[in-house]
C-alpha cells in the first residue's frame, strides 16, 4: 500500500492552462504539504495543512491554491500555468512534530 | 529562522570508499535534523533524524550521522558506499517552539559512486 500517493505522475501542458495535482495519504497523519523541487533540486515549501486547516503559506502565487477536503488529501490547483512552474511538485504527510515527513513520489510538471 | 548548507553540490566516490557529506545549519532555536535520499526519479525518503538524546545517530542503509552543537554540523557519514548509494542527499532542518514548523532544506549534495 502506498503510504502517499500523487496523481498525475507527470503533466505536460500549454502555458495559460489550469491544471490539478491530487495528494492522497493512507497514514491518519494530521499534517501535509506541498513542496516545489525546481531544476537545480531545490526543494521549497509552498503550503501546509493541519487537520483542513491552512497553517503555512508561503510567498507563492495566488495562481496555486491549494484545497484540502479532509485529511487525507491535499490537492494543488495551479491557474494560468507559466513557464517557471514547471518543476516537481512533492506532497508530503506527517503525525506529529518532529516526526518523519512522508513524501510522495513526485508530479513532473512541464509547461510548454 | 533557519538556513542549512550544503557546501559539496556533488561528491564523486569509489565503491567500497568512505564518504562524508557536510551539513551545517543556522537557527536562532533548537532545531531538529534530518538528512535524506532522493534516487532518480522518486521521492524522498528518510536516512536518518537527530531529535535530542546521542548526537551519534545511526540511519538506513549504514548512514550515520554526528550532531555537533558547537560547530552547527550534522555531517552524514558513511564507511563503505556501494553503487547503488547514487542518489542526491538533502540535509534539513526545523526549528521547534514557534507557531509554526517547516522543514528547511539544504541544495542537496550528489552521491556519485564509480565502480
Amino acid at each position: 500500500d502506498t503510504a502517499v500517493s500523487q496523481t498525475p505522475k507527470y503533466l505536460v501542458t500549454q502555458m495559460g492552462n489550469d491544471k490539478s495535482i491530487k495528494c492522497e495519504q493512507n497514514l491518519g497523519h494530521d499534517t501535509m504539504y506541498w513542496y516545489k523541487q525546481d531544476s537545480k533540486k531545490f526543494l521549497k515549501i509552498m503550503f501546509s495543512y493541519n487537520n483542513k486547516e491552512l497553517i503555512i503559506n508561503e510567498t507563492v502565487p495566488n495562481r496555486f491554491s491549494p484545497k484540502s477536503p479532509d485529511k487525507a488529501h491535499l490537492n494543488l490547483h495551479i491557474n494560468s500555468l507559466e513557464l517557471g512552474d514547471s518543476a516537481v511538485y512533492f506532497c508530503a504527510s506527517r503525525g506529529f512534530f518532529g516526526e518523519t515527513q512522508y513524501f510522495g513520489p513526485g508530479t513532473r510538471l512541464l509547461v510548454l | 529562522a533557519q538556513s542549512v548548507t550544503q557546501l559539496d553540490s556533488q561528491v564523486p566516490v569509489f565503491e567500497e570508499a568512505p564518504v562524508e557529506l557536510r551539513c551545517n545549519y543556522s537557527s536562532s532555536v533548537s532545531v531538529y535534523l534530518f538528512w535524506y535520499v532522493q534516487y532518480p526519479n522518486q521521492g524522498l525518503q528518510l536516512l536518518l533524524k537527530y531529535l535530542s538524546g546521542s548526537t551519534l545517530v545511526k540511519g538506513i542503509n549504514g548512514f550515520e550521522a554526528e550532531f555537533n552543537k558547537s560547530q552547527t554540523s550534522f555531517h552524514l557519514r558513511k564507511p563503505s558506499v556501494h553503487i547503488s548509494d547514487t542518489a542526491e542527499y538533502f540535509c534539513a532542518a526545523e526549528g521547534y517552539g514557534g507557531a509554526t514548523n517547516k522543514l528547511i532544506f539544504g541544495t542537496g549534495t550528489l552521491l556519485a559512486v564509480q565502480p
